[in-house]
């Protein structure tokens, strides 16, 4: 079956360290990967989108890497903030008319 | 411009009722989608419309239900409330090309009592 998985335990870290969240994949071939921010009570809000044929991609502080040998993506946030802290999402579609799935999420605490 | 507006925000109903949850896209925005969220679960999909069209469809019962208007707005519908029922409801809109990426509404707390 197909499956997205992220780390449930919260990820901590302190303010200025790099915060690393990983979401592994099985069973899907996807057309792009896309990772999303959400705070509570609150929809998720996007943040960067990598295709099947991209290693890495970059937006300020973000960097998002994409491995379809291994199935898996990682992200990362470099100087994280105390406002980093959130719920990270990563999210799957696969080619043609197919939904995008969610991961379950990491949260991400960021200690000043 | 405006985001993806979700109405009501908070809603509370007794087993056994039905409910209507609505989603104004941002326009231009002729994708709707609609995802369930409960901390069990995580984001579920529940379904998507494409002018006007029910394009897919996840794995919930018949009591859950959707449409969407000419004008993008979507509405979905839950009958026969079960507790389990009680999740936030989020609706995303998105471009033809949905590599940008989706934008989600605030989304609806339905609580089933």
């Amino acid at each position: 079956s197909q499956k997205i998985e992220q780390n449930s335990e919260a990820l901590n870290i302190q303010e200025g360290k790099t915060a690393t969240l990983t979401c592994n994949y099985t069973n899907y071939s996807p057309a792009y990967l896309q990772w999303y921010r959400q705070d509570p009570g609150r929809g998720p809000v996007f943040l960067l989108l990598i295709r099947e044929n991209e290693k890495e991609k970059r937006k300020e502080r973000l960097k998002v890497t994409f491995d379809t040998t291994l199935k898996q993506s990682l992200f990362h946030i470099t100087a994280s903030q105390p406002a980093d802290s959130a719920t990270y999402l990563c999210a799957l579609k696969n080619s043609g008319y197919s939904t995008l799935t969610f991961g379950k999420g990491t949260m991400l605490l960021v200690s000043p | 411009k405006a985001g993806v507006t979700q109405t009501p925000r908070y809603l509370i109903k007794t087993r056994g009722q039905q409910v209507t949850l609505s989603c104004s896209p941002i326009s231009g925005h002729r994708s709707v989608s609609w995802y369930q969220q409960t901390p069990g679960q995580g984001l579920q999909f529940l379904f998507e419309y494409f002018s006007e069209t029910q394009r897919n469809k996840g794995n919930f019962p018949g009591r859950f239900s959707g449409r969407q208007f000419s004008n993008s707005r979507s509405e979905m519908n839950v009958s026969t409330l079960e507790l389990g029922d009680s999740a936030l409801y989020l609706c995303a809109s998105s471009l033809v090309d949905r590599s940008y990426g989706y934008t989600f509404g605030s989304g609806t707390r339905l609580t089933v009592v």
